[in-house]
């Protein structure tokens, strides 16, 4: 199974950059990378998705090295309607039965 | 293009009756994954479907059922229901589920309290 480790949380002020790093040391050659955000009583949101270097959309970057076992997420300009809890996730290859959700990262956003 | 919408948002049971949970997945997704959501357990899959076949399956107990549709809309049920159902139940879907670049889309989720 992809294995994913993120820090639990995570605080940050309004206005600055946040960069969540995870950490997938047993990736696998296909699986891509993927950023969830979500919010209380709602379903996972997609941020973001790579595969290696750096991906940027209008939301996020998502920077991963060249040895692909780790990656970062980074929001830049935090506001307060950030906060939320985010998840990394490698895969589908092999299906998605074997992904796993981690804790995620708990972002608290401070004005 | 429409997402992933899912129905009833919530719903409250009694321990012992069962529950139908149903899910439209956003337009030309074949796959469609269901996934249980608690705090002490996190986001776990339940199972996979495509092309109206259950594809995969998590470590979830018999009472825990599934069914595509040829049009790709897809219902989970659960019977004797318990009171660690309590959860909140997603649905997911995909272009194919295999792909290496697919992603799956999350709909808005169905809280399910059972009393």
């Amino acid at each position: 199974l992809a294995k994913t480790t993120q820090p639990i949380s995570m605080d940050s002020y309004e206005g600055q950059e946040v960069n969540i790093t995870c950490s997938h040391n047993n990736i696998a050659t296909n699986d891509y990378i993927t950023w969830y955000q979500q919010f209380p009583s709602q379903g996972p949101r997609f941020i973001i998705q790579g595969y290696k270097t750096k991906v940027t959309n209008e939301v996020a970057s998502l920077f991963i090295p060249a040895d692909r076992k780790s990656s970062t997420l980074s929001l830049p300009r935090v506001s307060l309607s950030d906060t939320a809890v985010y998840y990394c996730l490698v895969g589908p290859s092999g299906g998605y039965q074997k992904v796993t959700f981690g804790t995620g990262t708990k972002l608290q956003v401070i004005p | 293009k429409a997402g992933v919408t899912q129905t009833p948002r919530y719903l409250i049971k009694t321990r012992g009756q069962q529950v139908t949970l149903s899910c439209s997945p956003i337009s030309g997704h074949r796959s469609v994954s269901w996934y249980q959501q608690t705090p002490g357990q996190g986001l776990q899959f339940l199972f996979e479907y495509f092309s109206e076949t259950q594809r995969n399956k998590g470590n979830f107990p018999g009472r825990f059922s599934g069914r595509q549709f040829s049009n790709s809309r897809s219902e989970m049920n659960v019977s004797t229901l318990e009171l660690g159902d309590s959860a909140l139940y997603l649905c997911a879907s995909s272009l194919t589920g295999t792909e290496a670049a697919d992603t799956q889309y999350f709909g808005p989720g169905t809280r399910l309290t059972v009393l």
